[in-house]
């Protein structure tokens, strides 16, 4: 069964550095998504992506988060100067195109602790 | 925007028993409702979902009731089993947006 993969599986960065997170979307799909989990806490969206660009984001994907679609399989999110609030589990996410296919596959995650 | 909100916290049953997980949303226009497990140390894994012009699903040992007019929807796991324990997260969705609006979530243990 196709899956959403994602690496790394962690990450341990200092403050301030830059990090950029992989996801391999399922090969079919063409809408994209990041998700943040802060522990303990509810899952977050942050981004949708679909056509090569941003469909829609939240108010936590500010100037510091940027995604990319490097190439026809990556799916990246980065990060460039990273706070320690920004440490939590970053999920990536993808569906099929059409109106009325709503699932999203998740894949499992990296989990991101910034020192 | 959305705000959805998930009852209870936490919740132990015993083997066979059954569980029941309820969500409230704010928004009326939300119109797609997914359930999500997530085990430990893994993504969230859709197990089932409901549309608004649905009241009820099931699947297996797992239904879904949505009630539009109270603007709440239940998760409802018959003849629980130990590997139902996990974090279960209900979400929400407009039409025409892309981004889920999660639940808090909820823990379900199932004792031997």
């Amino acid at each position: 069964e196709p899956e959403v993969t994602q690496t790394p599986s962690h990450q341990v960065t200092q403050m301030g550095q830059e990090v950029i997170l992989r996801c391999v979307p399922i090969s079919n799909h063409l809408y994209f998504y990041w998700y943040r989990q802060i522990l303990g806490q509810k899952v977050e969206f942050l981004v949708s992506f679909y056509n090569n660009e941003i469909s829609e984001k939240s108010e936590i994907f500010d100037d510091q988060f940027s995604v990319e679609r490097p190439d026809g399989s990556n799916f990246t999110l980065k990060i460039r100067s990273t706070k320690l609030e920004d440490s939590a589990m970053y999920f990536c996410a993808s569906r099929v195109a059409g109106g009325l296919q709503e699932t999203q596959y998740f894949g499992p995650g990296t989990r991101l602790l910034v020192l | 925007g959305e705000n959805v909100e998930q009852h209870p916290s936490t919740l132990s049953v015993q083997e066979g028993d059954s569980a029941v997980i309820k969500c409230t949303y704010s928004d009326s226009a939300s119109n797609y409702f997914p359930w999500y497990k997530q085990e430990l140390g893994k993504g969230p894994q859709l197990i089932i979902d409901i549309r608004s012009n649905v009241g009820e699903k099931k699947d297996q040992r797992i239904a879904v009731t949505l009630n539009k007019t109270a603007k709440h929807f239940s998760l409802h796991i018959t003849e629980t089993q130990p590997e139902d324990s996990a974090v279960y997260f209900c979400a929400a969705k407009k039409p025409y947006g892309q981004n889920f609006v999660f639940g808090p979530g909820t823990r379900l243990s199932v004792l031997p």
